[in-house]
């Protein structure tokens, strides 16, 4: 079955990196996503990377896939206090419409 | 701009008392997904209608059903609320069937029971 890890909590000073990493047990995983929640509003995604890429950047965001530990992390360059939020991982199958997100890590941006 | 809507944001309602929420989308996805998330912790999947095929998950209590009439709309209905219930409420659309179909979120309808 589909089992997401992620840790808790991150807190990080405005205009250091921050890195959120996930782990999952489901080695059929083909979509891994990350998904932003702001307080009060619903999921917004933010990146996904296929299983059979190691690295995908996208302006200040860097997922690294390391398909053998089922090892998944998002680094956010440059973190600003817009950043903060819940950010969970997800992943899907091949054909399936389901979804399998880790617990949530809150990043708590300090001015 | 093309997208997910939910109304009410906030829903207020008593205890045993019917209450429907309601989700529309622009997208024209062919999937559409009600969650329930609790404070601090992940989404929680219901449900989800393919189409017109309805895909209940085997922990949703009988008290959750859903409605979709058409593409765009889908209902949540919650038959009698128990403060259990009391929670966000998401719905999110895709492009069902192969590759890479990523779930759109609407804002969520906050449900609080008196």
């Amino acid at each position: 079955g589909e089992d997401v890890e992620q840790s808790l909590f991150l807190s990080v000073r405005e205009g250091d990196s921050s890195v959120i990493n996930c782990t999952y047990t489901d080695s059929s995983s083909t979509y891994l996503y990350w998904y932003k929640q702001e307080p009060g509003a619903g999921l917004q995604l933010l990146t996904y990377i296929f299983s059979n890429m190691d690295m995908k950047q996208d302006q200040r965001l860097t997922v690294l896939l390391n398909k053998k530990d089922k090892h998944l992390s998002l680094r956010i360059a440059d973190t600003q206090t817009g950043d903060s939020a819940i950010y969970f991982c997800a992943e899907r199958n091949y054909g399936n419409n389901r979804l399998a997100f880790g617990k949530g890590n809150q990043v708590v941006v300090i001015p | 701009d093309a997208m997910v809507i939910q109304n009410p944001r906030y829903q207020v309602t008593q205890f045993g008392k019917p209450v429907t929420l309601s989700c529309s989308q622009t997208l024209n996805h062919n999937v559409m997904y009600w969650y329930q998330q609790k404070s601090s912790q992940a989404p929680k999947l219901l449900f989800h209608y393919y189409d017109k095929d309805f895909n209940n998950e085997a922990d949703t209590p009988d008290n959750f059903q859903s409605r979709r009439p058409n593409t765009s709309f889908c209902f949540l209905d919650i038959r009698s609320p128990g403060l259990g219930d009391a929670a966000m409420y998401l719905c999110a659309t895709s492009n069902g069937g192969a590759g890479n179909q990523p779930q759109h979120f609407g804002d969520g309808t906050r449900l609080s029971i008196l």
